[in-house]
């Protein structure tokens, strides 16, 4: 695998839960980047942290609120999903400049 | 609304014959390419990218790229059964407030047949 990690793999919660994803890089890069991954539908970008500073929201509901308190670590914090919401939640990272993006295995979530 | 398009397939290859990736994108300013491989139930991993108009190969892979036509592909040769996965064509967006910004395709779904 790469040297980006997440957890947990798998998750399921009901809808008035509130749960966190985390992801951690060890390839010393400084921009990482959540996705979201729904069947039949390409990989959405949904945030986007450079050097801790978020540079990209896409329009994502509140009830998804991120948190990257260094270049290494970024979290996803969940709260009050629909099951809509059901789907891999994948984390990058890259050095800017290089555009290269590598993936943590990501988080397979289901909403109940 | 800069779109990438790729054939969904599946396409199905027999074992050892060369297998073509086909994918479009709609911004003509776009730079950078890439090619993603996505076995099931796995996330993706970097295959190739590209940047310049022509050919770039590794290994049993090659990138085209086509800026005029805004079409990338990937052949695959001598296909293996282990390359059957998903393939993912993801594009740079231009400039602007989007410089780390990828968009992605929905993916071709490949199955090499031994």
């Amino acid at each position: 695998e790469t040297g980006v990690t997440q957890t947990p793999r798998h998750l399921v919660m009901g809808m008035t839960n509130k749960k966190s994803l985390k992801c951690e890089q060890h390839l010393g890069h400084n921009a990482m980047y959540w996705y979201k991954q729904s069947a039949k539908k390409p990989l959405e970008l949904m945030f986007v942290y450079n050097f801790k500073e978020q540079t990209e929201n896409n329009s994502v509901p509140s009830r998804f609120s991120p948190e990257c308190p260094n270049s290494s670590h970024l979290f996803l914090h969940l709260h009050t999903l629909q099951p809509e919401d059901s789907a891999l939640y994948l984390c990058a990272s890259s050095q800017p400049g290089l555009e290269t993006q590598y993936f943590g295995p990501g988080t397979r979530l289901l909403v109940l | 609304q800069k779109e990438v398009e790729q054939n969904s397939g599946p396409l199905s290859v027999p074992e050892g014959a060369i297998a073509s990736l086909n994918c479009t994108y709609s911004d003509r300013g776009s730079q950078s390419f890439f090619w993603y491989r996505q076995y099931s139930g796995k996330s993706p991993e970097l295959i190739m990218f590209i940047y310049s108009n022509g050919d770039k190969e590794d290994g049993r892979f090659t990138a085209q790229l086509n800026k005029a036509s805004q079409y990338v592909s990937l052949l695959i040769r001598d296909s293996q059964p282990s390359d059957s996965a998903t393939y993912l064509c993801a594009v740079k967006a231009n400039s602007g407030g989007s410089n780390y910004k990828l968009t992605f395709g929905k993916g071709t779904l490949l199955t090499v047949n031994p």
